[in-house]
C-alpha cells in the first residue's frame, strides 16, 4: 500500500489560496488520490478525487503531476470555516483505504 | 437512514470488560470500514469487508478485537476485556465500490472511554 506523506500543520489568512501537497512515492497503477477534510467531533468528509493532472469541483481544485508521485489539493479563498484536518489517501477502488496523519490546518481572520 | 449510523454515540466502561459497538451503513452501500481515532491523532484502519468476500483485517491492532458483518448489512465491532489505550472513537464508513469515484460516508462516531 502506498504511504503518504503531509505537513503536519499549516497556518493561512481569510481570503487566502491554501495548498496542502501530499507525497505518496510508491503510488501504484491502480491507485486514485483522495482528499477528506474532518471537523472537531465529525468524520471525514470527501472533498475531491482523482488520477492523474487536474481535478476541480465546487470546493477544491486537486492537481497531479505526471509521475503521479505527490498531489496538491488548492483551497481557494480560504474562510474561518475551513480550519480542519485534511487527509490524503492513495488507494484504488477495491483495496482499504488508510489515512495518514493529515494536515492540520488553521484559517486565522 | 440516509447516512452511516453509528451507536452508541458515547459508552464508558471500566477495564476489563466487553463492549460492542454497531454501525448501520447506506443502504446499498458493499464496502464497510472500520477505523479507530485517538484523541488528536490520525484515522487508523481496522478491518475492511466487501460484500462477500473474507474481510481484510489486518490492521485490528490485537486479539481482543473482531469485527463482524452479515452480508452488506450492519456490522458488529467487538472489543473484549477493554484496556485503557482502547479509549478512542471508532469510526466506520461504507462505500458504494465499482463507481468511477470511490467516496467513503463516515458515521459520526462512537467515543469509548475506558476508565
Amino acid at each position: 500500500l502506498a504511504k503518504t506523506t503531509q505537513p503536519i500543520s499549516m497556518d493561512s489568512y481569510e481570503g487566502q489560496e491554501v495548498n496542502i501537497t501530499c507525497s505518496h512515492n510508491n503510488i501504484a497503477t491502480n491507485d486514485y488520490i483522495t482528499w477528506y477534510q474532518q471537523f472537531p467531533s465529525q468524520g471525514p468528509r470527501f472533498i475531491i478525487q482523482g488520477y492523474k493532472t487536474k481535478v476541480t469541483n465546487e470546493v477544491a481544485s486537486l492537481f497531479i503531476p505526471a509521475d503521479r508521485k505527490s498531489s496538491t489539493l488548492s483551497l481557494p479563498r480560504v474562510s474561518l470555516s475551513d480550519t480542519a484536518v485534511y487527509y490524503c489517501l492513495v488507494g484504488d477502488t477495491n483495496n482499504d483505504m488508510r489515512f495518514g496523519a493529515g494536515t492540520r490546518l488553521t484559517v486565522k481572520p | 437512514g440516509a447516512g452511516v449510523s453509528q451507536s452508541p454515540s458515547n459508552k464508558v466502561t471500566e477495564k476489563g470488560k466487553d463492549v460492542e459497538l454497531r454501525c448501520d451503513p447506506i443502504s446499498g452501500h458493499t464496502a464497510l470500514y472500520w477505523y479507530r481515532q485517538r484523541l488528536g491523532q490520525g484515522l487508523e484502519f481496522l478491518i475492511y469487508f466487501q460484500g462477500n468476500s473474507a474481510p481484510d483485517k489486518s490492521g485490528l491492532p490485537s486479539d481482543r478485537f473482531s469485527a463482524e458483518r452479515t452480508g452488506e448489512s450492519v456490522s458488529t465491532l467487538t472489543i473484549q476485556r477493554t484496556q485503557q489505550e482502547d479509549s478512542a472513537v471508532y469510526l466506520c464508513a461504507s462505500s458504494l465500490e465499482g463507481t468511477e469515484v470511490v467516496e467513503l460516508f463516515f458515521g459520526e462516531g462512537s467515543r469509548l472511554t475506558v476508565l
